[in-house]
C-alpha cells in the first residue's frame, strides 16, 4: 500500500519560520512534490524534489531524504497570504503521483 | 493560457441522475489526470491519461464511474448512477510528461 504522513495543522505568526513534515512508505519513488491549495481553490504546484537535498524558491524551500523517507517544506517570513493547505505528494512514476492528506496552515498577525 | 478549463462548476443533481463532468486540458500537454477531494478520504486520483489512452483507473469507486478521452483536448467523466457519497470536488489536471500538474478549478457535486 501506499502511505503519506503530514501533520494536520500547524500554526505560526506573521513574520515566523514554519516546517512541514512529510513521511511516505510507497512502493516506487521517482520524487516528492509540494502542492499549496487555498480554501475553495485547486492545488497549485510549489516545489519538486528528485535527489537529496535541499531545493529554494523564494520564500519557500524543501527538502528530501530518500534514505529516511522523509522530506519537508520550509516556509520562511511568512504572511497572511500563506495561510492554505499544503500538500506532500510522491511521484510513483513519469505522471502519477499520490497525495497526503495535507497540512492546514494558520498564519496569524 | 487559459488554463485547465472545467465544466460545470458546480453541479447539483439527485440521487439516481446520470452526472458528466467536462475538462480540457492545457494545449500541449499530454497527460490528464481525474481526482476527488471529501474531506474523509483527502485528494484521490481516479484514472489518468496518457496521449488520451487510459493508463490507470485502478482509483475508480466502481462501475458507476466511467472515464473517456476522445482526443487531446477534451475528457468527461460520468456517474452514473449518482449517489450521495459521490458528493466531492472533482478536479481535472493536465501535465507535460514528468512536470508538474496544473489543476483546473474544479467541479463541486452535490447528490441530493
Amino acid at each position: 500500500g501506499q502511505s503519506l504522513e503530514q501533520p494536520s495543522e500547524v500554526t505560526a505568526v506573521e513574520g515566523a519560520i514554519v516546517q512541514i513534515n512529510c513521511t511516505y512508505q510507497t512502493s516506487g519513488f521517482y520524487g516528492l512534490s509540494w502542492y499549496q491549495q487555498h480554501d475553495g481553490g485547486a492545488p497549485t504546484f510549489l516545489s519538486y524534489n528528485a535527489l537529496d537535498g535541499l531545493e529554494e524558491t523564494g520564500r519557500f524551500s524543501s527538502f528530501l531524504s530518500r534514505s529516511d523517507s522523509y522530506g519537508y517544506l520550509l516556509l520562511q517570513e511568512l504572511q497572511m497570504k500563506d495561510s492554505a493547505s499544503y500538500f506532500c505528494a510522491v511521484r510513483l512514476n513519469t505522471d502519477k503521483l499520490i497525495f497526503g492528506t495535507g497540512t492546514r496552515l494558520q498564519v496569524f498577525p | 493560457d487559459a488554463g485547465v478549463i472545467q465544466s460545470p462548476r458546480h453541479e447539483v443533481t439527485e440521487m439516481g441522475q446520470e452526472v458528466t463532468l467536462r475538462c480540457k486540458p492545457i494545449s500541449g500537454h499530454n497527460s490528464l489526470f481525474w481526482y476527488r477531494q471529501t474531506m474523509m478520504r483527502g485528494l484521490e486520483l481516479l484514472i489518468y491519461f496518457n496521449n488520451n489512452v487510459p493508463i490507470d483507473d485502478s482509483g475508480m469507486p466502481e462501475d458507476r464511474f466511467s472515464a473517456k478521452m476522445p482526443n487531446a483536448s477534451f475528457s468527461t467523466l460520468k456517474i452514473q448512477p449518482s449517489e450521495p457519497r459521490d458528493s466531492a470536488v472533482y478536479f481535472c489536471a493536465s501535465s507535460p510528461p514528468g512536470y508538474e500538474q496544473y489543476f483546473g478549478p474544479g467541479t463541486r457535486l452535490t447528490v441530493t
